[in-house]
């Protein structure tokens, strides 16, 4: 079974900054999806940044890029000149893509504080 | 854009009470998906279906069953609410269905959350 780890539990950012939240994981299989999802106050997840196992480029969605390092396992995911609605929950999850249907495995998540 | 809904925001329950959590998604995708969401835990599968009449239990399926009859609505049934069960249900959609190992790319869209409390 997969895991997925998230060590820091909160993290704070003061707003124009740059944060960067990890993300590991444990698999034994070689081809597989990964996501970074964010939950705002409001609670609907919205998807941030996804990556493909096999694909050595680094995802980029506006100022959201991944540092994906497949040998160490670590996705983490860099929030560049932070603004104040980037505060929310951030979840890592990986997703098999073996089996009947593409279930996602999350991390426990990161609490970001956007701060003036 | 895809829209999926839950039938409720809130919802408060007494123990032993039946239970009925609805979703619906109107993109036409194949699979849908009910998690539980805990602080601390993140968000845990509880089932998921591939088709319609078709599931399979995720992580946490003790105490959960569900059902689809339609392609656009997943519903999640406790059949005796406990408090245990106080949490917040989410529900999410996706297309496609993984077939021969091949990776099919898909992403997972939610619905708002329905938070349950059980007395």
């Amino acid at each position: 079974a997969q895991t997925v780890t998230q060590s820091q539990p909160e993290m704070s950012v003061q707003e124009a900054e740059t944060v960067t939240l990890s993300c590991t994981y444990d698999t034994s299989e070689s081809n597989y999806y990964l996501f970074w999802y964010k939950q705002p106050p409001s609670r609907q997840m919205i998807l941030v940044i996804r990556q493909e196992a096999y694909k050595q480029q680094n995802a980029t969605e506006n100022r959201f890029s991944v540092n994906f390092q497949k040998a160490a396992k670590s996705f983490s995911l860099k929030i560049s000149d932070s603004q104040l609605g980037d505060t929310a929950m951030y979840f890592c999850a990986f997703m098999s893509i073996t089996g009947t249907a593409s279930k996602l495995t999350f991390g426990t998540g990161t609490r970001l504080q956007v701060t003036l | 854009d895809v829209k999926v809904t839950q039938s409720s925001r809130y919802l408060v329950k007494r123990t032993g009470e039946k239970v009925f959590l609805e979703c619906v998604q109107d993109m036409d995708h194949e699979n849908m998906f009910w998690y539980r969401q805990d602080p601390g835990l993140g968000l845990r599968l509880i089932y998921f279906s591939y088709d319609v009449k078709m599931k399979e239990k995720g992580d946490i399926p003790e105490g959960y069953s569900v059902s689809r009859e339609k392609k656009e609505r997943f519903s999640l049934i406790l059949e005796s609410a406990s408090t245990n069960q106080t949490s917040m249900y989410l529900c999410a959609s996706s297309l496609f269905r993984l077939a021969g190992g091949l990776g099919i790319y898909n992403t997972q869209y939610f619905g708002p959350g329905t938070r349950l409390t059980v007395l």
